[in-house]
């Protein structure tokens, strides 16, 4: 499969506790994004990646959030203690740089009970 | 700040029937994408406008785009089943550089098909 792969598909964790998602782009994309999405809203921007830089982050990317791609490949989102508002849709997508086609992993689906 | 709007927000459509929904995004972009997303599934890229007055189609579908106006169109034709999903337009902020940018999303517009 050469697709975005996001693991895992779907967490469950507890309020206060600290969660990791991964992404793994496309092979030879240079740039990585973060999207977080809510029940009937469209994606909303977190974060974004050009190879291990991280060039641009929302506001909506509190300091409990935290983003990395150490190698310019795969990606890891960092949520720590965890509130209930983080229950989301986590989508990661990627792109050549001089394309803005973005294609969109599967998603992880976060719920905070 | 970029904001993309969608109309309607929901439409239940009538199968065999054609019909219309609208992007429209308040600063100067030169690019537009459309998406469909199937409840609880990712999003799947549907086309890539890259300029004023391009227009792809593909199947039932035909999008087109008009900078100057700052609005996109996606035209069904002759409304079928598989195509009731959640529909999203999707900008970049255009940049000097010509490199890309973070997208920024509407809030989807809902197709029902119904017999």
């Amino acid at each position: 499969d050469t697709g975005v792969s996001q693991n895992p598909r779907h967490k469950i964790t507890k309020r206060g506790q600290n969660v990791t998602f991964r992404c793994d782009p496309i092979s030879e994309h240079n740039r990585l994004y973060w999207y977080r999405q809510t029940l009937g809203q469209g994606p909303e921007f977190l974060t974004y990646f050009q190879n291990e830089a991280q060039l641009e982050k929302s506001r909506l990317l509190s300091d409990r959030f935290s983003a990395e791609r150490p190698k310019g490949s795969f990606s890891t989102l960092e949520i720590q203690r965890t509130e209930q508002g983080d229950s989301a849709m986590y989508l990661c997508a990627s792109s050549l740089i001089r394309n803005t086609e973005a294609f969109f992993g599967q998603g992880t689906r976060l719920t905070v009970v | 700040e970029l904001k993309v709007e969608q109309n309607p927000l929901f439409l239940s459509m009538q199968e065999g029937k054609n019909y219309t929904i609208y992007c429209n995004y308040s600063t100067t972009s030169d690019r537009l994408y459309w998406y469909r997303q199937d409840p609880g599934k990712s999003l799947e890229s549907l086309f890539v406008l890259l300029s004023n007055g391009a227009v792809k189609q593909e199947g039932r579908l035909m999008a087109s785009l008009d900078t100057k106006a700052r609005l996109s169109t996606l035209h069904i034709t002759a409304a079928v089943h598989d195509l009731s999903a959640t529909y999203f337009c999707a900008v970049p902020i255009l940049r000097t550089t010509g490199a890309n940018s973070k997208l920024t999303f509407g809030k989807g517009i809902t197709l029902s098909v119904r017999p």
